[in-house]
């Protein structure tokens, strides 16, 4: 069984503050989704990483997937209150199903 | 196409009631996945299909459980005896086949069992 940890498990930061989540595993992946979920809402992809060491910029989120393909983070500059969701990371490894971490609920006061 | 479509959006039933939700996919994906999730969790994989075969199914999914998608579009999830530990979000997403297998969620279906 693949397993995805998330981390911290919950933030609760000012607006402008940087913030970094992180997610591990210790199995390999050939591609890892990043999602940010609001409450009673689904899950949004926000972005997909495959290569080792890849760097995506969205905005101001920084994802990055480690060079062994095992983990990645995801790095936020000066937070918003509109950051405020559950950032989800999953993995996939060849064609199999994608597999879920437990989150980081972000909350960004004004 | 405006995306993953799930109806209903809420749904409260008594136990032991029949529940069935539905999805409907971006048109062109021919993959179709069902998640649960609970409070404080992230979503658990249910069920997989491939156009109308279902490919795979997790050990979560019980015998009231079952799943179809006659045509290879839309899909449709029952839940057979409801119980109170079946109160869950119900998510449905879609996705191309490879090399592209970005799944796209719907908004979900809010399941409390009474």
């Amino acid at each position: 069984t693949q397993l995805l940890e998330q981390s911290p498990q919950f933030l609760s930061i000012q607006e402008g503050e940087n913030l970094t989540v992180y997610c591990n595993s210790s199995s390999v992946f050939s591609s890892l989704q990043w999602y940010r979920q609001e409450p009673g809402e689904g899950p949004v992809l926000l972005v997909t990483v495959v290569t080792g060491g890849e760097v995506k910029k969205l905005k101001r989120l920084t994802f990055q997937f480690g060079d062994a393909r095992k983990d990645s983070s995801l790095h936020i500059t000066a937070a918003q209150p509109g950051d405020t969701g559950l950032y989800l990371c999953a993995g996939r490894s060849g064609y199999s199903t994608l597999t879920f971490g437990k989150g980081t609920m972000l909350l960004v006061s004004p | 196409d405006t995306g993953v479509s799930q109806d209903p959006r809420h749904k409260i039933t008594k136990r032991g009631q029949n529940v069935t939700f539905r999805c409907d996919p971006i048109s062109e994906h021919n993959r179709l996945y069902w998640y649960r999730q609970t409070l404080g969790q992230g979503p658990e994989f249910l069920t997989y299909f491939q156009n109308e075969a279902q490919l795979e199914k997790s050990r979560l999914l019980s015998d009231r459980f079952s799943a179809e998608r006659p045509k290879g579009s839309f899909s449709t999830l029952e839940i057979q005896r409801t119980e109170q530990g079946d109160s869950a979000m119900y998510l449905c997403a879609s996705s191309l086949g490879a090399p592209t297998p970005e799944a796209f969620f719907g908004q979900g279906t809010r399941l409390t069992v009474v």
